[in-house]
């Protein structure tokens, strides 16, 4: 199984709103990682989990907050949003190791913002 | 000069034919190279890993490995009109688990 499944697949908000991006997988993978996807660009890296703790944060704005509250689990808190951040956000996860780090992708939250 | 490379197409071939996706990298301490397929409007899905200097197969798909060159190409045996995407060339270099994507290459095969 090699299943990553996130949660809202689409989200409208406000520029003044809070939501969250949740992310989950049950492979035992101890990496997890937020990507953001504009149209007809490659995914570009936000933030890297491993064990657990953040170990790279790509110079994203303060208005992303990622957490990271369980090995299986994978948040992306947003507030105060702007229009340009409107993407695809898709989660990925991976075991740890050398030549063991196929990231697998999940389906993503497709985000608006207005 | 970019990270990873690709021509961004369309690369339009016939039904049956075979594809031949190309990716060069500039980092010579890169150690772990994918290729993902994307749908319009879906995620990236893994179709090969390679590692080391070859080639890899898997079904179609063959996966062709030169470190020395430094490229990394995907070729599609008997091409689908299903295969019509977006292949995305991705590298790890050292240790860093950091993907870095091409900016990938559109394939339409035509019925």
């Amino acid at each position: 199984d090699t299943e990553v499944t996130q949660t809202p697949k689409h989200l409208v908000m406000g520029m003044t709103n809070k939501k969250s991006l949740k992310c989950e997988q049950h492979m035992g993978h101890r990496a997890m990682y937020w990507y953001k996807q504009k149209a007809k660009k490659p995914p570009e890296l936000m933030f890297v989990y491993s064990y657990e703790k953040l170990s790279i944060n790509e110079s994203v704005p303060s208005r992303f907050s990622p957490e990271c509250p369980n090995s299986s689990l994978l948040n992306l808190h947003l507030h105060a949003l702007q229009p340009e951040d409107s993407a695809l956000y898709l989660c990925a996860s991976s075991p740890l190791g050398a030549g063991q780090e196929t990231q697998y992708f999940g389906p993503g939250t497709r985000l608006l913002v207005l | 000069q970019k990270e990873v490379e690709q021509n961004s197409g369309p690369l339009s071939v016939p039904e049956g034919a075979i594809a031949s996706l190309n990716c060069t990298y500039s980092d010579r301490g890169s150690q772990s190279f994918f290729w993902y397929r994307q749908y319009s409007g879906k995620s990236p899905e893994l179709i090969m890993s390679i590692y080391s200097n070859g080639d890899k197969e898997d079904g179609r798909f063959t996966a062709q490995l030169n470190k020395a060159s430094q490229y990394v190409s995907l070729l599609i045996r008997d091409s689908q009109p299903s295969d019509s995407a977006t292949y995305l060339c991705a590298v790890i270099k050292d240790s860093s688990y950091k993907l870095i994507f091409g900016s990938g290459t559109r394939l339409l095969v035509r019925p």
